[in-house]
């Protein structure tokens, strides 16, 4: 089955600057990567995805990469504020399963003011 | 907000008990899935309905069951309840089995088993 793979588990940076976090999968059928934010108490909310036809998506200040030949993909955050700490999954998962996705074990986001 | 709301929100069994719980799924949506997710981990599949039948199953045991009803909510039943089933269960509603659409989570039930 599927495996992904997230790091870091904990990241700190200053306010207002860029915040990565990079995962890697496993199954060359995976087509459909999602990235999830959750806030202490609160179930995960989808914040951006990509599908396997396309290398770069981009809302805002979020963007994902994805490389499908190196089986990893990034997540993005630019100009980070206080409001963006929180726990954040990377997921993938395949089409016509109707989103049974593969959760990385999530990374702690801190945004210092 | 998603839509999708789960009932309860906290619940507190002993070891060897059974529990029940509940998802109604966002208005539309006609698939249901269930994660486990335990204290610093990522959410781990459990398995799925679509129109009332189990669509894909991840690796848990068959004490672990559920049923999707003709208005698309869905139970997670749990039987014989372990420590190590301590934890947050979400439930994730989408539209179509066979589109592309994405995954809503509710805010989940946590079940602490003592």
């Amino acid at each position: 089955g599927e495996n992904v793979e997230q790091h870091p588990s904990t990241l700190s940076v200053q306010e207002g600057d860029s915040a990565v976090i990079k995962c890697t999968y496993s199954d060359s059928a995976s087509n459909y990567f999602p990235w999830y934010k959750q806030e202490l108490g609160k179930g995960p909310q989808l914040i951006i995805d990509i599908r396997s036809n396309v290398g770069e998506k981009k809302d805002q200040r979020i963007a994902v990469t994805l490389n499908k030949t190196a089986k990893h993909f990034s997540l993005h955050i630019t100009e980070t504020q206080p409001e963006d700490s929180a726990v954040y999954f990377c997921a993938a998962g395949y089409s016509g399963s109707a989103r049974q996705l593969t959760f990385g074990s999530g990374t702690q986001l801190t945004v210092l003011p | 907000e998603t839509g999708v709301t789960q009932s309860p929100t906290h619940l507190i069994k002993t070891r060897g008990q059974q529990v029940t719980l509940r998802c109604s799924s966002q208005s539309g949506h006609n698939t249901v899935s269930w994660y486990q997710q335990a204290l610093g981990q990522g959410p781990q599949f459990i398995f799925q309905y679509y129109r009332e039948e189990e669509n894909g199953r991840g690796n848990f045991p068959p004490r672990f069951s559920g049923l999707q009803f003709p208005n698309y909510s869905s139970e997670l039943n749990v039987n014989a309840l372990e420590l190590d089933d301590s934890a947050l269960y979400l439930c994730a509603s989408s539209s179509d089995i066979s589109r592309d659409t994405e995954a809503f989570f509710g805010q989940g039930t946590r079940l602490t088993v003592v």
